[in-house]
């Protein structure tokens, strides 16, 4: 079965604490994406990557960090610097970048509840 | 500044159609995109519209006005299962994806 996984469900920090979020995809995807959900907002760019070893930043990457040094893995550290990392997190992948509607098109996983105690 | 609106909440009763509006302003455009999320779920891909008029997949439809930067999702026949977020996404100059908040469509029986 194709698709992209995220690891763990639900996770649970103490302030001060770096944590990292998993996101497997095995589509063959190239480009992955990392956003942030927050209740009565749209998703907010953390990160995205359009090939393996090279990702750039988006809207909100303060506090964040990514590394893709594999085409399938693309794991989000979320760090003690970001100031209010309560939120659900979801991870994406679509086929290229730029390459067009059907290779845009962005598949998610199912996400990762992280609440900072 | 580049924005989404789209209705907050919405309800329709089972069986029913109903309309769900999304305006846009961004730098550019390559295309818009609806996604269907239940609550504590993943968005899953409905739709995508670049070119101007009215795109049929099933029950569900979605049409595209570049003139007027607004596009809507219409839903037919309505079944209980379809209470969910609907999200409305533009594609900017730079192929970044632009989002709305989403509107919270609840069905009543």
């Amino acid at each position: 079965d194709g698709g992209i996984t995220q690891s763990p469900k639900y996770l649970f920090r103490k302030e001060g604490q770096n944590v990292t979020l998993s996101c497997e995809q095995n589509l063959n995807h190239d480009a992955m994406y990392w956003y942030r959900q927050d209740p009565g907002q749209g998703l907010r760019l953390i990160y995205y990557s359009q090939i393996v070893n090279d990702f750039q930043k988006g809207d909100i990457a303060e506090g964040y960090s990514v590394s893709r040094e594999k085409k399938e893995s693309f794991p989000l550290t979320v760090t003690s610097a970001q100031k209010n990392p309560t939120a659900f997190y979801l991870c994406a992948s679509s086929m290229a970048y730029h390459g067009g509607p059907s290779t845009d098109t962005q598949y998610f996983g199912p996400g990762t509840r992280l609440t900072v105690l | 500044g580049q924005n989404i609106d789209q209705p907050t909440e919405m309800t329709a009763t089972e069986g029913a159609i109903v309309q769900i509006n999304c305006t846009y302003q961004t730098s550019g455009f390559n295309g818009l995109f609806w996604y269907q999320q239940h609550a504590g779920e993943a968005p899953t891909f409905l739709s995508y519209n670049v070119l101007d008029g009215l795109e049929e997949k099933g029950r569900f439809s979605s049409f595209l006005s570049r003139s007027k930067g607004y596009s809507y999702l219409l839903l037919k026949e309505l079944q209980m299962k379809d209470s969910a977020s609907y999200l409305c996404a533009a594609l900017d100059s730079n192929y970044q994806l632009i989002w709305g908040a989403g509107t919270k469509l609840i069905i009543k029986p």
